[in-house]
């Protein structure tokens, strides 16, 4: 049971690149997440996903994009890389429930130069 | 969406109990309290919990007093590696609105 599988795991853009960041989760969850944790700060929502083709903001969307064609996979999209992107993104997931327990990915580091 | 309040930081030695307190006081009726633990370059992990009263696993007990405005959560005997952050969340997932927000957590730091 893999849980929650972030790819890759390090990477370092160039300034105006794109890529993106693949998130797939085995345990049929509903609930998906992005975040981005920058050093010494807290966790901050990029965008969220309650199931397969629905996806609403978060607190910090904006430079980036998200879909959900299924229900396992959230990929994060960013356009026009800029250095502010520079972070530790998290993926998690969770069941549909009242305070339903998140798993969360390993992370992926990003460096834009 | 009922917003929480932490300590931004503490310090504890081994052995020793650890209780960090979470400030709720607009939880709503159907909302859950629960905890997450992170470590330095990891994800955030669940911890515990729970709706009232108290809750109790092999990791931590969750103190909930009647009005639900606030929550404790008490980790036993913490050792050097519990040195994390903690973090405190209040929401209802059924609720299609529910944003599972961090706050800035509690940075708790065990010495030997």
């Amino acid at each position: 049971n893999a849980g929650v599988t972030q790819t890759p795991k390090f990477r370092i853009l160039k300034i105006g690149q794109s890529m993106t960041l693949q998130c797939t989760q085995d345990m049929n969850h509903n609930y998906m997440y992005w975040y981005r944790q920058d050093p010494g700060m807290g966790l901050k929502l990029i965008y969220y996903s309650v199931g397969a083709g629905i996806t609403d903001k978060g607190e910090v969307p904006n430079g980036y994009n998200v879909s959900r064609s299924t229900t396992e996979d959230f990929p994060l999209r960013l356009e026009l890389a800029a250095p502010s992107q520079t972070s530790v993104y998290f993926c998690a997931s969770s069941y549909r429930d009242r305070g339903g327990e998140a798993f969360f990915g390993q992370g992926t580091r990003l460096t834009v130069v | 969406l009922a917003k929480t309040t932490q300590p931004i930081s503490m310090d504890s030695y081994e052995g020793q109990e650890v209780n960090i307190t979470c400030s709720h006081n607009n939880i709503a009726t159907n909302d859950y309290i629960t905890w997450y633990q992170q470590f330095p370059s990891q994800g955030p992990r669940f911890i515990i919990q729970g709706y009232k009263t108290k809750v109790t696993n092999e990791v931590a007990s969750l103190f909930i007093p009647a009005d639900r405005k606030s929550s404790t959560l008490s980790l036993p005997r913490v050792s050097l590696s519990d040195t994390a952050v903690y973090y405190c969340l209040v929401g209802d997932r059924r609720d299609s609105s529910y944003k599972l927000i961090f706050g800035s957590g509690t940075r708790l730091l065990v010495r030997p």
